[in-house]
Parts: structure tokens; C-alpha cells; sequence
């Protein structure tokens, strides 16, 4: 079973807009850490932002915030005010803490097109 | 703002040659990784290491491969007979703390190596 969906492949957004990409994770421990990261065409991996399992708010960056749902196990990312260099695509991850793996687990990535 | 170095950013071999990807993790972080990504698709996790040993690895991170630290900077993949699917982006990440909640602050990645085995 997969443990991080994104289902959506691609998304456009005006720019200006909010937009909101969906991530859901499936996990059986009861501590983990979610993740979004940044990829441009460039290549590079940069992180955005985490939200921890136990954390009581959604995480906020700037710009983007995280709408974590824990019951629904949703940790969707809001990019509020989209701007051109916004285009990218955006990676889902999660890591299980006390799980014996340590490392992040990814999902398939949503391709952002932020149109001017 | 302190990061992640790769060497070099692009690298080309033959197929059966070896090759060594190189990386210079963030200076007080305890924990080293590699992943990779083939083009268009999701970032697979290779190995991870700690107090100078392999903690966990994927089915990916067969014998040919391998991970050393070979001084207190560096932090380096070897593949040891490269197959035309192993080209692929190899991104090195390193982090703070393992698994402390409270603590974590992602994994910091490199700028990638892409790997073309020709």
C-alpha cells in the first residue's frame, strides 16, 4: 500500500490565487513527521515546511501553511498568494519515528503550473 | 545559511564503470542520506547512515553500491559497476537529530548529482 498519495499530478493557478495540493499518508505510528518539499526545474529538492503528529496547530512558512487533518490523515499544503516562481513540482513525505526506518518516504509529486 | 554540497552537479560513464558521488553534509548534523530520483518520477530512498555505519538501506542499495565517511566532511556513494538504469538525479540529505519529534526539521538536500550512464 502506498504510504504517501498525491493525486493530483498537475495543477494550474492563477497568479495571485491560494492553492491547495492534496497529500494522505497511511501510516500505523503513532509518531511521524510530514513533510513538503519544493523541486524547480533545476532540479533541487528544498524543503518547505514539517508538521509533527503531535503538533496541536497547522505548521506555517511565509507563505505556505499546512492543513493537517489528522483523523482523515490529510496534510495538504496551501500556498497562499501564488507567485510565477511558485511553478514547480511539489513533494508529499512522511517519516515514521519510531519505526526502525528513519528515513522519508515520498509521494509522486504535483507538478504546479502558476499561470501569469 | 549553511547546506548541502554535491560534486560534481552532472556526471557521464560508461556502463560496468565505477563512479563515486560526492557529498558534504551540514556541519553538526548526525545523520547522512541518499536518494535518488529517475527522471519523472518519485525520490526513492537508497541507505541511510549514522555513527559511521549503514542504520537502514532499500532493496535498491544492492552490493553495488556502497556508503563511506571517509574523514569527518565527507560523505560519498560509490557504485561499483554502473548499469544503464542506475541514471538517475542522486540527492544526498542530511539532518540534525534522527527521530525526535519535536525536533525535526526535515532533511536538508543537496543540489543533486545526475548520473548518466551511457
Amino acid at each position: 500500500a502506498q504510504k504517501i498519495t498525491q493525486t493530483q499530478p498537475g495543477m494550474f493557478v492563477q497568479e495571485k490565487e491560494a492553492v491547495t495540493l492534496d497529500c494522505t499518508y497511511d501510516t500505523s505510528d503513532p509518531s511521524y513527521g510530514l513533510f513538503w518539499y519544493k523541486q524547480p526545474s533545476s532540479g533541487e529538492m528544498i524543503f518547505l515546511i514539517y508538521q509533527g503528529s503531535y503538533d496541536q496547530q497547522n505548521a506555517t512558512e511565509g507563505r505556505y501553511s499546512l492543513n493537517f487533518q489528522k483523523a482523515r490523515k490529510s496534510a495538504n499544503l496551501v500556498i497562499s498568494a501564488s507567485q510565477l516562481g511558485d511553478s514547480a513540482m511539489y513533494f508529499c513525505a512522511m517519516r515514521e519515528v519510531l519505526s526502525s526506518a528513519r528515513q522519508l518516504t515520498f509521494g509522486s509529486g504535483t507538478q504546479l503550473t502558476v499561470l501569469p | 545559511e549553511p547546506e548541502v554540497t554535491q560534486t560534481p552537479s552532472h556526471q557521464v560513464t560508461q556502463m560496468g564503470q565505477e563512479v563515486i558521488l560526492r557529498c558534504v553534509p551540514i556541519s553538526n548534523h548526525l545523520y547522512f542520506y541518499w536518494y535518488r530520483q529517475i527522471l519523472g518520477q518519485k525520490v526513492e530512498f537508497l541507505v541511510s547512515f549514522y555513527n559511521n555505519e549503514i542504520s537502514e538501506k532499500s532493496e535498491i542499495f544492492d552490493d553495488q553500491f556502497s556508503v563511506e565517511r571517509p574523514d569527518g566532511s565527507n560523505f560519498t556513494l560509490k557504485i561499483r559497476s554502473t548499469k544503464l538504469e542506475d541514471s538517475a538525479m542522486y540527492f544526498c540529505a542530511s539532518s540534525e537529530r534522527g527521530n525526535r519529534p519535536q525536533k525535526q526539521t526535515g532533511l536538508f538536500f543537496g543540489q543533486g548529482t545526475r548520473l548518466t550512464v551511457v
